[in-house]
């Protein structure tokens, strides 16, 4: 059974900053990895899809790696913003196209 | 891009009644659909697969006499939460897949409490 941590459970930072959430997962066998953020009470917004064969993808000031064989990915935030403040969820894509989600990291972005 | 909507994005009910929750696919025709709920500061856990045309696939744990999924068309699956209590109260969320494809396109989620 897939299993995925995410670590720090939670984070601060001032503004400015750059930071890296952590994502591992036990089953290497996936077909992708996709980085999530929700706001409070709201729905999943998709940032990042890695593809099982790719080794990172950036989107502006994010940019997530893979790296399939030792079950880990990684979320890098380039100078944080208060607007980054939201929960990012890590979710891997395996067979039968199961998604199983991480359990999250809470940031907050200080001004 | 693909997107799902979800209908309704919140619903209040009372105990004991039912509610339905539409998950549809607006552009693209989707064979496989999935149902999830959030509890209150916890991740997403899967509920079931809905395969158009066919019976849903339910996660252990899950009842399905509880929650009824009907997947009736390539656009659009359905849940009931028949006989509401309030501990089904939650954040339900659909996602759908188009046709060869892996990536998962995530509806904005249904938020339902149970008086």
């Amino acid at each position: 059974k897939q299993e995925v941590t995410q670590i720090p459970a939670a984070l601060s930072v001032p503004e400015g900053e750059n930071l890296v959430l952590n994502c591992s997962f036990t089953d290497s066998a996936i077909y992708n990895l996709q980085w999530f953020r929700q706001d409070p009470g709201k729905g999943l917004t998709s940032l990042l899809l890695i593809q099982s064969s790719q080794r990172e993808q950036t989107s502006g000031r994010l940019n997530a790696s893979l790296d399939k064989s030792s079950g880990r990915s990684t979320l890098y935030i380039a100078a944080s913003q208060p607007g980054d403040s939201a929960t990012y969820l890590c979710a891997v894509t395996g067979g039968y196209q199961k998604v199983t989600f991480g359990t999250g990291t809470k940031l907050q972005v200080i001004p | 891009g693909a997107v799902v909507s979800q209908h309704p994005s919140w619903v209040i009910c009372k105990s004991g009644t039912s509610v339905k929750i539409e998950c549809r696919s607006l552009d693209f025709q989707a064979t496989t659909m999935f149902w999830y709920r959030q509890f209150p500061k916890q991740s997403l856990m899967l509920m079931a697969t809905s395969n158009e045309g066919s019976k849903a696939t339910y996660e252990q744990g899950v009842e399905k006499d509880k929650f009824l999924i009907n997947h009736a068309s390539l656009t659009l699956s359905t849940l009931t939460v028949t006989s509401a209590h309030p501990e089904d109260s939650s954040f339900y969320i659909c996602s759908a897949i188009p046709r060869e494809s892996y990536e998962q396109y995530f509806g904005p989620g249904t938020r339902l409490t149970v008086t």
